[in-house]
């Protein structure tokens, strides 16, 4: 069975940076593409993010490029997002979800939720 | 970017009715349209994908349709447990950029 754990949400102060960790478990985590999207309370789902199966090649939605980071740990079947410069508008669920291949997003996990505020 | 325009925002509607969400693509996206369906405090999940495809395990009374810029998601008899907001997304580019969302309410 698929599943797909993140952690690392909380409380934290505008500016201020967090790491979000995505564990995968019962596929091949190297061979397919993962995604971020995220869900602000009230508001619908937004893409954040994505990376390749090799990690070589990330994609990021205008609101977050430059101060998010996308990355993957293969051999640990992990994903990590990496956030700086937080804002409040950065206040959300953050799901991260496999690829099914042509894009679409076949698994999810249940989310983390991170605050940003002061 | 492109952008995603789903109707209505919110739909009411009776155990045993026949419902259809729209979603419009700002450019054509071929049929690179996915739908999901999202109840609070669960994993979203992913109901169709490439516009007309059911992923498995879902009800075959789960629907969709369409291709470049129009897309329909039909339920054909509503279920309790079909009570939830529904979302498009398109992935013809790599930002899978979604539309706002449909809350279906019971009437």
């Amino acid at each position: 069975e698929v599943q797909l754990v993140e952690s690392g949400g909380g409380l934290v102060q505008p500016g201020g940076s967090l790491r979000l960790s995505c564990a995968a478990s019962g596929f091949t985590f190297s061979s397919y593409a993962m995604t971020w999207v995220r869900q602000a309370p009230g508001k619908g789902l937004e893409w954040v993010s994505a990376i390749s199966r090799s990690g070589g090649s990330t994609y990021y939605a205008d609101s977050v490029k430059g101060r998010f980071t996308l990355s993957r740990d293969n051999s640990k079947s992990t994903l990590y997002l990496h956030m700086n410069s937080l804002r409040a508008e950065d206040t959300a669920v953050y799901h991260c979800a496999k690829e099914k291949g042509s894009g679409s997003y076949e698994s999810w996990g249940q989310g983390t939720l991170v605050t940003v505020s002061s | 970017d492109i952008q995603m325009t789903q109707s209505p925002s919110t739909l009411s509607a009776s155990v045993g009715d026949r419902v259809t969400i729209t979603c419009r693509a700002s450019q054509s996206i071929s049929n690179w349209l996915a739908w999901y369906q999202l109840k609070p405090g669960k994993a979203p999940k992913l109901l169709i994908y490439e516009a007309s495809t059911l992923e498995s395990g879902v009800p075959s009374r789960f629907s969709g349709s369409g291709s470049g810029t129009e897309f329909t998601l039909t339920i054909s008899s509503l279920q309790p447990d079909d009570f939830a907001t529904y979302y498009c997304q398109q992935y013809n580019t790599y930002s899978g950029t979604f539309g706002q969302g449909t809350k279906l309410e019971i009437k």
